[in-house]
């Protein structure tokens, strides 16, 4: 069984810093999702990564793939209140199907 | 819009009760999923579903089954309630695809008293 550690568990930072959270594995993957869990709903797809190396911008947040396709990391750039959620990676478990196995995920909260 | 809708978004039972968490998707996907999520654990996989009449477990199924009768609906049913099975369960679809996405409904917050 492939699995994703994600780090740090918590984090809890002030308005307009920066912050990197982590999703490491032993195993290669062909591809790393990235999902955002709002309080009280479900996960939402941020980015898919596929190749190693790759690097992909949303507005604020980097993600990248390392090169080995063994981990990801997500940074946030001056952070907002609105960034506040779980940050879940997963990766695609199922072979010639779709099927998603997650990460316990990173909580992020955003002081203002 | 097309959407994946859970319900009822709370529910309190009884232990030994069986009790069905229904799942309605319009995204017309062959894919559907069911997750607990639980502190320290994460969203775990309980049973799935590539299409009408197929089902799998996943890695937590004791004590859940599941049954695809058509492409929208994918009921999970408790077959009687444990305290173990408090949790908040999420429901998802996905086209089929080398590299697709997960839909996820808001969750169904579950309580076996």
């Amino acid at each position: 069984t492939q699995l994703l550690e994600q780090s740090p568990q918590f984090l809890s930072i002030q308005e307009g810093e920066n912050l990197t959270v982590y999703c490491n594995s032993s195993s290669v993957f062909s591809s790393l999702q990235w999902y955002r869990q709002e309080p009280g709903e479900g996960p939402v797809l941020l980015v898919t990564v596929v190749t190693g190396g790759e690097v992909k911008k949303l507005k604020r947040l980097t993600f990248q793939f390392g090169d080995a396709r063994k981990d990801s990391s997500l940074h946030i750039t001056a952070a907002q209140p609105g960034d506040t959620g779980l940050y879940l990676c997963a990766y695609d478990s199922g072979g010639s199907n779709y099927k998603l196995t997650f990460g316990k995920g990173t909580l992020l909260t955003v002081n203002p | 819009d097309a959407e994946i809708t859970q319900s009822p978004r709370h529910k309190i039972t009884e232990t030994g009760r069986q009790v069905t968490l229904a799942c309605h998707q319009t995204w017309n996907h062959n894919n559907m999923f069911w997750y607990r999520q639980d502190l320290g654990h994460g969203l775990r996989l309980i049973h799935y579903s590539y299409g009408v009449q197929d089902t799998n477990k996943g890695e937590v199924s004791d004590g859940y089954s599941v049954s695809r009768s058509n492409t929208e609906d994918l009921p999970l049913t408790l077959e009687s309630a444990a305290s173990s099975q408090t949790s908040v369960y999420f429901c998802a679809s996905s086209g089929s695809g080398v590299v697709t996405e997960a839909f996820f409904g808001q969750g169904t917050r579950l309580t076996v008293v």
